[in-house]
């Protein structure tokens, strides 16, 4: 059973183009993330998401947005691609524990974005 | 703003040897944890360890443990009797802990470490 889940795995499209990367969880977590890996294997947040409420939103282009249909999933939609967001995205989510901390992060397999 | 810094981009170690991996961090927060993540070929990111800032005692999983020096906010994994299947890129991690928002992780550079027979 996938704990956290991404389609696609891979994705190679024009400059440009628009796409969207999919997430599910079925961990039954409150929080969702979006993190970047960039080609030198650096991770940087992007998004949160608490119960389908943008929480975090890092310096990021307004071609990426977000959207939580409902607290399983968190998609990630990109406008007009650019060379420079090929990277390597994963999702995340944790649980919020009692007293509201958190704990440790599951991250999906992570999906290849490749612009040419 | 938090800060983690990983000096070594790169290391090697003899199967069976041990290595030790290096973490510093900056933060004005008491209340966090630290992580260990890491990320084979396959690049699932896995989590290894995980340290909360208010124990003293050294978080171990089995053949990975670590140094926790709060005072210093230095936090190093400890890999004993390496195994090939180690082989992977290891980044450290910071997470503030308290209720309501930014429970994300501060990453790490990483460092890549390789196993060799």
């Amino acid at each position: 059973d996938t704990a956290v889940s991404q389609t696609p795995k891979y994705l190679v499209t024009q400059m440009g183009n628009d796409k969207s990367i999919k997430c599910e969880q079925n961990l039954g977590h409150d929080t969702m993330y979006w993190y970047k890996q960039d080609s030198k294997k650096f991770l940087k947040i992007m998004f949160s998401y608490n119960n389908k409420e943008l929480i975090i939103n890092e310096t990021v282009p307004n071609r990426f947005s977000p959207k939580s249909p409902d607290k399983a999933h968190l998609n990630l939609h990109i406008n007009s691609l650019e060379l420079g967001d090929s990277a390597v995205y994963f999702c995340a989510s944790s649980p919020i524990l009692a007293g509201g901390s958190y704990n440790e992060q599951f991250f999906g397999p992570g999906t290849r974005l490749t612009v040419l | 703003a938090q800060t983690v810094t990983q000096s070594q981009p790169e290391m090697s170690v003899q199967e069976a040897e041990t290595v030790t991996l290096s973490c510093t961090y900056d933060t004005s927060e008491s209340n966090y944890y630290l992580f260990w993540y890491k990320q084979p070929p396959s690049r699932q990111m896995i989590l290894v360890i995980r340290q909360e800032a208010y124990k003293q005692q050294n978080a171990t999983e089995n053949r990975f443990s670590v140094n926790f020096q709060k005072a210093a906010k230095s936090f190093s994994l400890k890999i004993s009797d390496s195994q090939l299947g180690d082989t992977a890129m290891y980044f450290c991690a910071f997470r503030r802990n308290y209720g309501g928002s930014q429970g994300n992780l501060i990453f790490g550079k990483g460092t890549k470490l390789s196993v060799k027979p």
